[in-house]
């Protein structure tokens, strides 16, 4: 498969945890984005990287959210000190120019 | 920021019925406008997008307008049918890479 992919697909975890993610791009895609999508709503932007560089990060995103792309390839999320409110589904994506495409998601959740 | 809202949230028709949903987003500034759908427990994909230097982009049964100028675009798909059920995601990417996305339409084609 040469698509997006995701790692773990399932996580439990118990509040005040910390859970880390990863997401390994479309190989020759440079762009990589990570949302988080919860029940009944479209995705929500967290962050994106250029190549290694973290060139935006959403209002939303709290201190305890970080997000890292050290060789410019795969990229990890990770959660800090997990609250309920966490439980969400985490999404990768990335993209060559405009067309983003998703990975199958991380569905966390903080018990 | 971008503000993206889409209507109706939910939307039956029957097979070989055409199904429309419509978009407006509040920044100018945007200049791709995506199309992905979602099934039940899959990520979403990308099924068409637009640019804004047209007005309307086809793809066999599925086809995209927009209007700059009023700052809507909707999702038209022709001779539906049950597979077509699923959640579908309009968005607008503010003329930067964070893409920000709609609440969703839950279209289910009746047999």
């Amino acid at each position: 498969d040469t698509g997006v992919s995701q790692d773990p697909r399932h996580k439990i975890t118990k509040r005040g945890q910390n859970v880390t993610f990863r997401c390994d791009p479309i190989s020759e895609h440079n762009r990589l984005y990570w949302y988080r999508q919860t029940l009944g709503q479209g995705p929500e932007f967290l962050t994106y990287f250029q190549n290694e560089a973290q060139l935006e990060k959403s209002r939303l995103l709290s201190d305890r959210f970080s997000a890292e792309r050290p060789k410019g390839s795969f990229s990890t999320l990770e959660i800090q000190r997990t609250e309920q409110g966490d439980s969400a589904m985490y999404l990768c994506a990335s993209s060559l120019f405009d067309e983003q495409y998703f990975g199958p998601g991380t569905r966390l959740t903080v018990t | 920021g971008e503000n993206v809202e889409q209507h109706p949230s939910t939307l039956s028709v029957q097979e070989g019925d055409s199904a429309v949903i419509k978009c407006t987003y509040s920044d100018s500034a945007s200049n791709y406008f995506p199309w992905y759908k979602q099934e039940l427990g899959k990520r979403p994909q990308l099924i068409i997008d637009i640019r804004s230097n047209v007005g309307e982009k086809k793809d066999q049964r599925i086809a995209v307008t927009l209007n700059k100028t009023a700052k809507h675009f909707s999702l038209h798909i022709t001779e539906t049918q049950p597979e077509d059920s699923a959640v579908y995601f309009c968005a607008a990417n503010g003329g930067y890479q964070k893409v920000t996305f709609g609440t969703g339409t839950k279209l289910q084609v009746i047999p």
